[in-house]
């Protein structure tokens, strides 16, 4: 079975400043891992998506992420924030090229950004 | 190229009563998958078809079913409502299934009172 922590429910951070969002996975094989962007009454959008190859991985809106096997890790970085930003994010991870289990995603991390 | 569309974006039923969601996939795409989203429970995975054939399934009781045509259009019905159902569902829909870049509806949001 897999599983996903997202450290902090909440989040805050002044406009301009680094955004990072922390998430980390549980998983009896290498995963497939993804980062989704939640704005009030939408639905889901993909940020970005690792699945094999090169570890650092670069999204949409400036965002990336970088996934570290070792920590088991798969933090979402930003460098500048934006107002826009402020949303919910959520990382999900699956397995290798789907599975029973379809996508597991974490509890979220609501981003507010400060001006 | 249209998103992944679902149908009706609100709804409130009564406890007992059953409902049905509809999602129209983005052209193309073979896989259908639903999602519950709670604030209690967060987002958890309903069931997934691909090509009309129920493929992946998540753990829900049987009141939860689904079904998909052969125009991948997909429902999902959920029977005898009880006032845990109260969800936002999110269809989400991709060419070959997880694994794949999923792309999400705006979902129904569905009040049992």
């Amino acid at each position: 079975a897999q599983s996903v922590t997202q450290l902090g429910s909440h989040v805050s951070v002044s406009e301009g400043a680094l955004v990072l969002l922390r998430c980390n996975y549980s998983s009896s094989v290498p995963p497939y891992l993804f980062w989704y962007v939640q704005y009030p009454n939408q639905g889901l959008q993909l940020l970005l998506k690792y699945t094999t190859g090169a570890t650092l991985v670069k999204g949409i809106n400036g965002f990336e992420a970088e996934f570290k096997k070792s920590e088991t890790s798969f933090h979402l970085t930003k460098p500048s924030a934006h107002m826009s930003d402020a949303a919910e994010y959520f990382c999900a991870v699956s397995a290798p090229g789907g599975g029973a289990d379809g996508l597991t995603f974490g509890k979220g991390t609501h981003l507010i950004i400060q001006p | 190229k249209a998103g992944v569309t679902q149908t009706p974006r609100y709804l409130i039923k009564t406890r007992g009563q059953q409902v049905t969601l509809s999602c129209s996939p983005i052209s193309g795409h073979r896989s259908v998958s639903w999602y519950q989203q709670t604030p209690g429970q967060g987002l958890q995975f309903l069931f997934e078809y691909f090509s009309e054939t129920q493929r992946n399934k998540g753990n829900f009781p049987g009141r939860f079913s689904g079904r998909q045509f052969s125009n991948s259009r997909s429902e999902m019905n959920v029977s005898t409502l009880e006032l845990g159902d109260s969800a936002l569902y999110l269809c989400a829909s991709s060419f070959k299934g997880t694994g794949d870049t999923i792309y999400f509806g705006e979902g129904s949001w569905l009040t049992v009172v």
